[in-house]
């Protein structure tokens, strides 16, 4: 299994451009999430999925739309860049029963914005 | 809103070592705590999950105990190894996870 996989790995915008994040996993879990990591602010959920086909908002939405058409993907798109969203990208997985069920998590995508 | 706090921010022990991580939350309506380890330019990977009725896990020379009523967790780490030189996260699963800043482990040889 590759768990959870993360496309790009690194990408450089200029303010206003738009781009897609694509995070697939292959172990066929219900949950999936978008955290975003800063130095010093810790990872942040930004929006998470529920099943295919539901998406729900995190703690930091603003500036980014998702999409869950397929189980074992989640895209994060952002519409018009901005400094502020340079960050590291993370998405995670999760089976369900939030009890006793931990995340994987991708490698990141590593985003600049300038 | 969920606060999660961990202290100290870095540490730097000898090769050896016995130590011990802290995790704060203020809100103690949780499912479970988790424990990841960050190495630099990686994702994290699990080490410990405390569900809410648990009192402690263990795996290995990791031990992580939860007291829920107090907002307090701590990851303890016998014998401490170079190779455990990583960055230690903790996160409290409620409405939504919520993740700590993180402590940066360097084991010196």
């Amino acid at each position: 299994n590759a768990g959870v996989t993360q496309t790009p790995k690194f990408r450089v915008l200029k303010t206003g451009q738009s781009m897609t994040l694509l995070c697939a996993q292959d172990m066929n879990h219900e949950y999936m999430y978008w955290y975003r990591q800063d130095p010093g602010m810790g990872l942040r959920l930004i929006h998470y999925s529920v099943g295919e086909g539901t998406t729900a908002k995190g703690e930091v939405p603003d500036g980014y739309n998702v999409s869950r058409l397929k189980k074992q993907n989640f895209l994060l798109g952002l519409e018009s860049a901005a400094p502020s969203q340079t960050s590291v990208y993370f998405c995670a997985s999760s089976y369900e029963a939030r009890e006793v069920e931990t995340q994987y998590f991708g490698p990141g995508t590593r985003l600049l914005v300038l | 809103k969920q606060e999660v706090t961990q202290i100290p921010a870095a540490l730097s022990v000898p090769e050896g070592e016995n130590l011990v991580l802290n995790c704060s939350f203020t809100d103690s309506a949780i499912y479970n705590l988790q424990w990841f380890r960050q190495d630099p330019g990686k994702g994290l990977t699990s080490l410990l999950l405390i569900q809410s009725s648990q009192r402690e896990q263990t795996s290995g020379r990791l031990n992580a105990s939860l007291d829920k009523s107090s907002g307090r967790s701590t990851l303890y780490i016998a014998a401490s190894q170079p190779g455990d030189s990583a960055t230690y996260l903790c996160a409290v699963a409620g409405n939504q996870f919520y993740f700590g800043t993180g402590t940066s482990l360097t084991v010196i040889p």
